[in-house]
């Protein structure tokens, strides 16, 4: 049981370029989550799904692109990276609302975009 | 529009010590609220969480408290040690339970 996993771990684009980033948990969960983090700042929500074939944006989607094909992976895209897209990006899985259901994390992506 | 603050920003203090975190959100309106924990270049990992009918948990030394109309929470923390120290994050969820806002947390610093 690995959890909540992200690929890759680091990554250094240029301004113009694209990529993915890739989410995967084997907790079968319901609900997952693309969160952006920087400096002296809370994690703000990207984009989240919940369930597979579905997505939603969250509270900072511009520039961001997501699919849900499986339920176990969540990968989210970035069409022509920006430096204000310079973060930490943490995925999260939690199961269906409803209980005392918890999120859990993945140890997160560091982009840097020059 | 839900918006969380956190006091202190950060906080240093001698092994031992009771401390107080708070959080404070806008909305009251919250499904559950989760304090969360983070050690640097990590991810998050959870603590406590509190549902809308409760009032407080507790686990092991950490125990939450929640006022949901006054839009407060505060995490305490008995007799810290230096493995407490770390960035102590909370998030309400919305009342559909599912998105959580997350405050800019709260860096702690334990000195032996």
């Amino acid at each position: 049981n690995a959890g909540v996993t992200q690929t890759p771990k680091f990554r250094v684009l240029k301004t113009g370029q694209s990529m993915t980033l890739l989410c995967a948990q084997d907790m079968n969960h319901e609900y997952m989550y693309w969160y952006r983090q920087d400096p002296g700042m809370g994690l703000r929500l990207i984009h989240y799904s919940v369930g597979e074939g579905t997505t939603a944006k969250g509270e900072v989607p511009d520039g961001y692109n997501v699919s849900r094909l499986k339920k176990q992976n969540f990968l989210l895209g970035l069409e022509s990276a920006a430096p204000s897209q310079t973060s930490v990006y943490f995925c999260a899985s939690r199961p269906t609302s409803g209980g005392p259901d918890t999120q859990y994390f993945g140890p997160g992506t560091r982009l840097t975009v020059l | 529009k839900q918006e969380v603050t956190q006091i202190p920003a950060a906080l240093s203090v001698p092994e031992g010590e009771n401390l107080v975190l708070n959080c404070s959100f806008t909305d009251s309106a919250i499904y559950n609220l989760q304090w969360f924990r983070q050690d640097p270049g990590k991810g998050l990992t959870s603590l406590l969480l509190i549902q809308s009918s409760q009032r407080e948990q507790t686990s092991g030394r950490l125990n939450a408290s929640l006022d949901k109309s006054s839009g407060r929470s505060t995490l305490y923390i008995a007799a810290s040690q230096p493995g407490d120290s770390a960035t102590y994050l909370c998030a309400p969820t919305d009342n559909y339970g599912q998105n959580f806002v997350f405050g800019p947390g709260t860096r702690l610093s334990v000195l032996p």
